[in-house]
């Protein structure tokens, strides 16, 4: 089982739709957690950290359910910008190290 | 626009050369990692270096040899590089070592090994 799990996609959705995203992850110690967004040909860059209650920055909210282990990305109004492969990354373990593990990236299409 | 840049942008090399790439950070921050992102594959975490000390080797090959002489500058050199070692190496730096401090990342190397 791979230590971050993401559905690759593509997603393709209209301007103006909402979209979500689900990551899972194996590693139950795992303490912090981030979205990053990555354009083509790019480098990643922070969308958002993830916190226990769920965060909300503008039109991006995230959610982390610890029982399933799984964290949740919900893009609303979608813009032609949001475009981009979403980055889910997980701390490795309790060590506090600074050990991050990337998932694959969910790529977003949106369409006129 | 970045706090962290990266040199050279784009690098091809022989399997029998020896190269450098170049990170630098503006920002401040205490912790550095280098990552090689291969295509369709997420992001490896390579090494991290903490006030200049290495606290991580993440079994990467002794092809690879990186170098922190302060906590600005960190530098990966290259020798005897494989065709497989072809990938994209972003540099990232962190206010701390910790697993809450959020990392930054350059603009990467493109590195063609022929």
């Amino acid at each position: 089982r791979k230590e971050v799990e993401q559905d690759p996609g593509p997603f393709n959705v209209p301007e103006g739709a909402t979209v979500a995203f689900n990551c899972t992850y194996s590693n139950s110690a795992s303490q912090s957690f981030f979205w990053y967004r990555q354009d083509c040909r790019k480098e990643p860059k922070l969308l958002m950290s993830v916190y226990s209650s769920g965060n909300e920055d503008g039109r991006f909210t995230a959610q982390l359910n610890r029982a399933s282990q799984y964290i949740s990305l919900l893009i609303r109004d979608s813009k032609l910008s949001d475009s981009a492969t979403y980055l889910c990354v997980v701390n490795r373990g309790s060590s506090n190290t600074g050990k991050l593990i990337f998932g694959q990236g969910t790529t977003l299409q949106v369409k006129p | 626009e970045t706090g962290v840049t990266q040199t050279p942008r784009h690098l091809v090399m022989g399997m029998t050369n020896k190269k450098s790439l170049k990170c630098e950070q503006h920002l401040g921050h205490n912790a550095m990692y280098w990552y090689k992102q291969s295509a369709k594959k997420p992001l490896e975490l390579m090494f991290v270096y903490n006030f200049k000390e290495q606290t991580e080797n993440n079994s990467v090959p002794s092809r690879f040899s990186p170098e922190c002489p302060n906590s600005s500058h960190l530098f990966l050199h290259l020798h005897t590089l494989q065709p497989e070692d072809s990938a994209l190496y972003l540099c990232a730096s962190s206010q701390e070592w910790g697993d809450f401090d959020e990392q930054y990342f350059g603009p990467g190397t493109r590195l063609t090994v022929t």
